[in-house]
């Protein structure tokens, strides 16, 4: 069995500061991580992902995580967020494999303060 | 090339009512999964079916709920006799048939379920 945890449930930041989101998880085997971020009522949307290689990976708005397998982390940072930041950020796992059962944390409200 | 749509966006029921959800894959998917979104929670997986199959149902709950996924026409989740606390966010996701090891899930807006 897969889990995640994020233990911030919110975390509020001022305008152009850095930001951490925190995220573990848990397998006994091989993993894809995901971070997925949410709008108000809106769907999810895919914001980055890590499949293999590079344990660094970016997205095209500035985030970046990083993949730890010693640590079992999938932290997503951003060296200054922006009020559009404001949103709801999941943490999420699979494993490889063609059908991909996708395990979700419980989500990280972020709120930019200007 | 549309993306995943759901309907209705927002539905109301009473208790005791049947609640369905429909679910239209993007253009070219013929896998389909379903998630819930109880407050203040993150997603739970609920539901896998591709074209007239159900693949894995692990996370439905055993009674009043269903799904399906026929050859023509949506996907669609059923709940029958609903309760209070079935009111929730209901996300479809779709994906391509397997290729290889990823598939990425593609999701629609949900449907904020509600019930009285």
């Amino acid at each position: 069995a897969q889990s995640v945890t994020q233990l911030d449930s919110q975390v509020p930041v001022f305008e152009e500061a850095p930001v951490e989101l925190r995220c573990n998880y848990s397998s006994s085997v091989s993993v894809y991580l995901f971070w997925y971020v949410q709008y108000p009522n809106q769907g999810l949307q895919l914001l980055l992902k890590y499949l293999s290689g590079s344990t660094l990976v970016e997205s095209i708005n500035g985030f970046e995580a990083e993949f730890n397998k010693s640590q079992t982390s999938f932290h997503l940072r951003k060296p200054s967020v922006h009020i559009s930041d404001t949103a709801e950020y999941f943490c999420a796992v699979s494993s490889p494999g063609g059908y991909q059962k996708v395990t979700f944390g419980t989500g990280t409200k972020l709120q930019v303060i200007p | 090339n549309a993306g995943v749509m759901q309907n209705p966006r927002h539905l109301v029921r009473r208790r005791g009512q049947e609640a369905r959800l429909r679910c239209s894959p993007m253009k070219g998917h013929s896998h389909v999964y379903w998630y819930r979104q109880l407050p203040e929670e993150g997603l739970k997986f609920m539901v896998y079916l591709q074209k007239e199959n159900i693949i894995d149902e692990s996370g439905m709950p055993k009674e009043r709920f269903s799904a399906e996924f026929p050859k023509e026409g949506p996907s669609i989740l059923r709940i029958q006799q609903v309760v209070r606390g079935d009111s929730a966010a209901y996300f479809c996701a779709s994906s391509r048939a397997d290729r290889g090891d990823y598939n990425e899930q593609f999701f629609g807006p949900g449907t904020r379920l509600t019930v009285l």
